[in-house]
Parts: C-alpha cells; structure tokens; sequence
C-alpha cells in the first residue's frame, strides 16, 4: 500500500511568489490534516479536512494560505504571495475515519514539502 | 507555557545504552500520547501510543505516562545505531471528529556503534 506522498520535495521561491504543495493521502483516508514546522519549532497543527470539507482551520496563519481537497482525494496548499518566515517543512498526514468505540486512527505522514522563501 | 516541552537535546549514546526521552505538558484535556520517530529528510512515523496511565511495551520500546505528573517517557532498551533519529513526543484529544496533534520539539538522538 502507497503512502503519503508530498509534491513537490523541495521547493525555492522569492517573496511574493506564489507556490503550490500537493499531498496525496494513503488510498480511502478520508481525514487529511496538514503541519508545518519552522526551523527550531515544534510541528503545528495548520488544518483538516474531512473528506472535501474543512474540518478545523485554526491552524492556519493568515489568508495567504488556501487549503482545498476537491473530491476528497488530494489537497494542494498554496501560499500567495509568499514571506519569508514561510519557510519551513509542511507535512500531510491522513488517517481513517474515527469509528466509535475504538481509541484513536493513527495519522500516517508524508516526507513533507521544504519550502525556502528569499 | 507551551502545551507540549522536550528537551531538545542532542542525546549521543554508545550502542547497546538504555535511553530515556522525557517530554511534559499543560494540557489536562489530552487523552493521547504518542512517540514519533523521524529520519532525516523523512516525515514522522509512529512508535508506540498510549491513552493510560502506566507503561506500554513494544519490543526494546517502552513508554510511560504520568498523567498525575503530566509527563511522559520513552525508554530504549539495547540502544542500536539504527536508532539514531529525532523522537517526536505528541499529544492530542479528539473534539467534534477532529484530532489535531501537538508536537514537543522532538529530541535528536545519536547512537554511536
């Protein structure tokens, strides 16, 4: 079974530039959260969807970012215009959908996007 | 305060050591912890998880939660260098069918052959 995969792996962009992550989640994931990590940060939480619906956006840190997950398969994460304390990693993770009674699905992560902003 | 605190270190050890990774939070409504472990240049994979108080074993991997202390613990037995890493400590309580995952800023840990 394919991971999560994360287009593109690295990608060098000047400020005000504008850039597009994609994520494929694992096959019939129907939650789909993506993280961000500044260098010398923890991982933080931007957002989910589940399905093609935005679950919870609290995460996300302005209205330069625009998540969508049209049909529910991939997402894409675009950043316009781009700053520079964009930089950093951004992971996806996707899981299955909670089912009552068990504890938790676990969140399974892709190799992340290293975004650097001039 | 931060929810979530982890030493970030490094930690270099000879093989065969017993390691042990620490993290605390604030939060008292979290119900799950986990250990991540990544690679370089790889995204997080998960350990082991725990939603109770007590130790959970898998292998030479051992976690550990106080909720009373709010503290938690990953002990490495038999250290190997396919072991050296960064271990992630996260938590997380799921609220209206959303779960969202916070991170301590992971420990990087180096096991010398």
């Amino acid at each position: 079974e394919a991971g999560v995969t994360q287009f593109p792996s690295h990608s060098v962009i000047e400020k005000g530039q504008t850039v597009t992550l994609r994520c494929d989640p694992i096959s019939g994931h129907d939650n789909l959260y993506w993280y961000r990590r500044v260098m010398g940060k923890e991982i933080k939480f931007l957002l989910h969807f589940v399905k093609e619906s935005k679950q919870d956006e609290s995460g996300m840190p302005n209205n330069r970012f625009l998540a969508e997950r049209t049909g529910g398969t991939y997402s894409t994460l675009k950043v316009q215009p781009a700053e520079l304390e964009d930089s950093g990693v951004y992971f996806c993770a996707s899981s299955s959908i909670f089912s009552g009674g068990l504890p938790r699905e676990t969140q399974y992560f892709g190799p992340g996007t290293r975004l650097l902003v001039l | 305060q931060k929810e979530v605190e982890q030493d970030p270190g490094p930690l270099s050890v000879p093989e065969g050591a017993i390691v042990s990774l620490n993290c605390t939070y604030s939060n008292s409504a979290f119900q799950y912890f986990m250990w991540y472990r990544q690679y370089s240049r790889k995204g997080p994979e998960l350990l082991m998880y725990t939603y109770s108080s007590g130790n959970k074993e898998d292998g030479r991997f051992t976690a550990q939660v106080d909720k009373s202390s709010k503290y938690i613990s990953l002990f490495i037995r038999d250290s190997q260098p396919s072991d050296s890493a960064t271990y992630l400590c996260a938590m997380s309580f799921i609220q209206g069918g959303s779960e969202k995952l916070v991170f301590g800023k992971g420990t990087k840990l180096t096991v010398n052959p």
